[in-house]
């Protein structure tokens, strides 16, 4: 079945590049998504990227797909206090009619 | 725009006790609406998925009597967790896409409802 991984936590120091990695297994994937979600709160949508594309960027975020290995990146750059947050990485297949498989999140801690 | 609302944003209830979640579409029309379950550090779970006027379609696993989804309208969908037990307590998100347009490229969420059963 569909499966999304990515690894748990990320330490990262205030003012260099997050990376966060996740390797999904639905070869019919049609949209990659990145969600943040911060403290007791919903789910924010941080970029989405189509499955016919390798490379998404907007302001500090980059968005990495290399389909051929089914990996997705989200890469944060200048990372902020306020970046912290846990980082879910989701695909769907064909519309948003479709349901969304998460990760399990990557929760990304910023120190000093 | 695209901004999705539930209310209440937290509630505590009694055992054996029924609660009813709201999930508003406050700017587009939502065609579909998803709800989804989260426990503590984990990842959201597809409960059910509904389109506007027809029967939610549950996932595997999930009681369609105890967890009771309404989609009345394109722009409200209630979910009523049915005599609820403390098994129940969990954060509960709901999302809503609008096929055919532009915002139907992703599922816009909403802020989520805590809620803790005594």
């Amino acid at each position: 079945g569909e499966d999304v991984e990515q690894s748990l936590f990320l330490s990262v120091r205030e003012g260099d590049s997050s990376v966060i990695n996740c390797t999904y297994t639905d070869s019919s994937s049609t949209y990659l998504y990145w969600y943040k979600q911060e403290p007791g709160a919903g789910l924010q949508l941080l970029t989405y990227i189509f499955s016919n594309m390798d490379m998404k960027q907007d302001q500090r975020l980059t968005v990495l797909l290399n389909k051929k290995d089914k990996h997705l990146s989200l890469r944060i750059a200048d990372t902020q206090t306020g970046d912290s947050a846990i980082y879910f990485c989701a695909e769907s297949s064909y519309s948003s009619a479709s349901k969304i498989i998460f990760g399990s999140g990557t929760r990304l801690s910023i120190r000093p | 725009g695209a901004v999705v609302s539930q209310h209440p944003s937290r509630v505590i209830c009694k055992s054996g006790t029924s609660v009813k979640i709201e999930c508003r579409s406050l700017d587009f029309q939502a065609t579909t609406m998803f709800w989804y379950r989260q426990f503590p550090k984990q990842s959201l779970m597809l409960m059910a998925t509904s389109n506007e006027g027809s029967k939610a379609t549950y996932e595997q696993g999930v009681e369609k009597d105890k967890f009771l989804i309404n989609h009345a309208s394109l722009t409200l969908s209630t979910l009523t967790v049915t005599s609820a037990h403390p098994e129940d307590s969990s954060f509960y998100i709901c999302s809503a896409s609008h096929t055919g347009t532009k915002l139907g490229e992703t599922q816009y969420f909403g802020p989520g409802t805590r809620l803790l059963v005594l």
